[in-house]
């Protein structure tokens, strides 16, 4: 079955530093991939979308890569800050238009 | 322009008891999708309907889950009999209709709690 993991583990880094958070996937060939911030207590946002013949996008602080043949993301934070403080979830779309959801890595930016 | 609304924010229900989950998409959609997320973790797809009709309910749990989005009015996701493992953070996220393959938006979710 399709399958999507995120580091479980809490990342904590200092404000300034850069944070990169890994996406890997399994038993799926998506056309794209999403990105969403959740803060606690309140529902998912959308940060950025790349697809499958872009190696990279970029977002203000925000960089994403997509490795087809790695089958992974790579999530990047440049000059965190401690708003930058989230969970963040990688999410691959089905067929049908649902979203397959990682279990989020939670990042912690240290003042 | 109002996101998606979601209704209760909280809701609390003793077992056996139904529970009614409301969404309202933003203006102009027509494509809703309902996730679940148990404590501890992630977003878990329920069921993905459009105006009068449910595209994939491969999500939902066989028995006690409904789900509608009619004509007019919002999306109801509706459990029956609930039991203290339905608690949880429902998620109802709304699509344009002109392309389904943009990104989702997501309410603020109602939190349910079975006693």
């Amino acid at each position: 079955s399709q399958k999507i993991e995120q580091n479980s583990e809490a990342l904590n880094i200092q404000e300034g530093k850069t944070a990169t958070l890994t996406c890997n996937y399994t038993n799926y060939s998506p056309a794209y991939l999403q990105w969403y911030r959740q803060d606690p207590g309140r529902g998912p946002v959308f940060l950025l979308l790349i697809r499958e013949n872009e190696k990279e996008k970029r977002k203000e602080r925000l960089k994403v890569t997509f490795d087809t043949t790695l089958k992974q993301s790579l999530f990047h934070i440049t000059a965190s800050q401690p708003a930058d403080s989230a969970t963040y979830l990688c999410a691959l779309r089905s067929n049908t238009g649902k979203l397959i959801f990682g279990q989020g890595t939670t990042l912690q930016v240290k003042p | 322009n109002a996101g998606v609304m979601q209704n209760p924010r909280h809701l609390v229900r003793r077992r056996g008891q139904e529970a009614r989950l409301r969404c309202s998409p933003m203006k102009g959609h027509s494509h809703v999708y309902w996730y679940r997320q148990l404590p501890e973790e992630g977003l878990k797809f329920m069921v993905y309907l459009q105006k009068e009709n449910i595209i994939d309910e491969s999500g939902m749990p066989k028995e006690r889950f409904s789900a509608e989005f009619p004509k007019e009015g919002p999306s109801i996701l509706r459990i029956q009999q609930v039991v203290r493992g339905d608690s949880a953070a429902y998620f109802c996220a709304s699509s344009p209709d002109e392309d389904s393959y943009n990104e989702q938006f997501f309410g603020p979710g109602t939190r349910l709690t079975v006693l």
